[in-house]
């Protein structure tokens, strides 16, 4: 069963406009929602993260926002530049047995910024 | 920040063979994870490998299967055994950042078993 999900395999946006990828959750233990940035041949780079009791953390063009009660985020890129094209992964951190903080994680969002 | 060095980047090998990724980080960490992600899954966490310690394998990995080493705070390695073709996966070592969260990766280890 999948904990963390990103229904949207790919996403296509012109350059300049807004980028917005979702994931859903349905695990309420998680305390820290986490986006990485994938480009090929090359593994995962920590891009943001968000708090489980706050709703908002921007940082630059990314802002990644919560919605606990509808068990939702997003992550915003604003304006999208055709250097964002990656694999954008979700992933929701639990403390595991013996308090050891381990990370579940979506199946990527491809997005495609078009020049 | 932190550099993890993954070794080798890619292979093919025969099944029932054996191959052993290598892990290396510039800097010492306390903990390093192996990380597996089979076509059109998500990462899924092998095992943390501590320094001096065995490892801590998660649910549904074995070591028999995925012997780690991690004779020092800067080096680490996963051995897939006795590979059959549902062992094809990219492999991805990482590290944490102060913060507790996974934060540096390698660039993976795309294995073929045929």
């Amino acid at each position: 069963d999948q904990q963390v999900k990103q229904n949207s395999p790919s996403l296509s946006v012109q350059e300049g406009r807004i980028s917005i990828l979702n994931c859903d959750y349905t695990n309420s233990m998680f305390d820290y929602f986490l986006w990485y940035k994938k480009y090929p041949a090359e593994g995962p780079t920590f891009l943001i993260s968000i708090s489980s009791i706050k709703d908002k953390n921007e940082d630059g063009r990314f802002t990644v926002f919560l919605n606990k009660s509808a068990k939702h985020l997003s992550l915003h890129i604003v304006p999208s530049q055709p250097g964002d094209s990656a694999v954008y992964f979700c992933a929701a951190r639990t403390i595991n047995a013996g308090n050891n903080r381990k990370l579940i994680w979506g199946l990527g969002t491809s997005l495609a910024v078009n020049p | 920040s932190a550099v993890i060095s993954q070794k080798p980047s890619r292979d093919i090998c025969q099944r029932g063979t054996s191959l052993t990724i290598q892990c290396q980080v510039d800097s010492q960490v306390t903990m390093m994870f192996w990380y597996r992600q089979q076509p059109g899954q998500s990462l899924t966490l092998i095992a943390t490998a501590n320094q001096g310690s065995e490892a801590t394998y998660e649910s549904g990995f074995v070591i028999d299967k995925f012997p780690i080493s991690r004779p020092n705070l800067t080096f680490s390695t996963l051995t897939v055994s006795n590979m059959s073709p549902e062992d094809s996966s990219i492999y991805l070592c990482s590290v944490r950042a102060g913060g507790n969260t996974e934060a540096f990766f390698g660039q993976g280890t795309r294995l073929t078993v045929v």
